[in-house]
């Protein structure tokens, strides 16, 4: 079955730039569907950041997309989040998943998802 | 910006059925989907496109849909459903296509 683990730095400085991947397994990306980012600081609701295709075509939350930046490494079977400029705000844990199919507006829901990973954003 | 507005919180009792609304604007154009998260854990897709269930998801998670408002019933609550439970759908103009609402606390006296 299809299994998502996302990996990264755990602690990043104010005003640096957030980086993490997700490795898909069980699954080739090139074969199809939207990969995405979702977050969720502690104790608080899900945000979607954004989602990208095989291609490279992207997605992303008008909230955040001037500092948002997803890639796709179809070699490695992996997707990539760089989020700049980050603050405290941007202490959350991040999930990487797997979202609609092909079509993007015909979505079957977000699933599955990674076991999420906390960064905190401190000095 | 687009929002989905959902209860903070729903009570019910073992056995009892629970229903957790989500609202908003574009639901009778967009469909909805819901997930559970229970502590520590990463959410599960319980319902897709306002009423499908995902395979090995209990019958007793339904969906519905009315005008602005969508619904998760779960029928013959266990000790196990307590959870958040999370809808998400998007806006009509394609402008924000993954939106969350804000959770509800599902608690199983």
């Amino acid at each position: 079955q299809v299994q998502l683990q996302e990996s990264g730095p755990g602690l990043v400085k104010p005003s640096e730039t957030l980086s993490l991947t997700c490795t898909v397994s069980g699954y080739s990306i090139s074969s199809g569907y939207y990969w995405g980012w979702i977050r969720q600081p502690p104790g608080k609701g899900l945000e979607w950041i954004g989602s990208i295709y095989h291609s490279g075509s992207t997605y992303y939350n008008p909230s955040l997309k001037s500092r948002v930046t997803i890639s796709v490494d179809t070699s490695k079977n992996q997707f990539s989040l760089k989020l700049s400029s980050v603050t405290a705000a941007d202490t959350a844990v991040y999930y990487c998943a797997r979202d609609s199919p092909d079509n993007y507006y015909d979505s079957q829901g977000i699933d599955p998802w990674g076991q999420g990973t906390l960064v905190t954003v401190s000095s | 910006s687009y929002e989905l507005t959902q209860p903070p919180s729903v009570s019910v009792s073992p056995g009892q059925t629970a229903r957790i609304t989500c609202s908003a604007d574009a639901l009778p154009k967009q469909y909805a989907y819901w997930y559970q998260q229970k502590p520590g854990q990463a959410p599960v897709l319980v319902i897709y496109k306002d009423s499908e269930r995902p395979s090995g998801i209990p019958e007793r998670f339904s969906g519905s849909s009315s005008g602005t408002t969508v619904t998760l019933t779960i029928s013959g609550v266990q000790a196990e459903d307590e959870a958040d439970y999370y809808c998400q759908s998007a806006d009509s103009s394609g402008t924000y296509p993954r939106v969350f609402g804000g959770g509800t606390k599902l608690t199983v006296l």
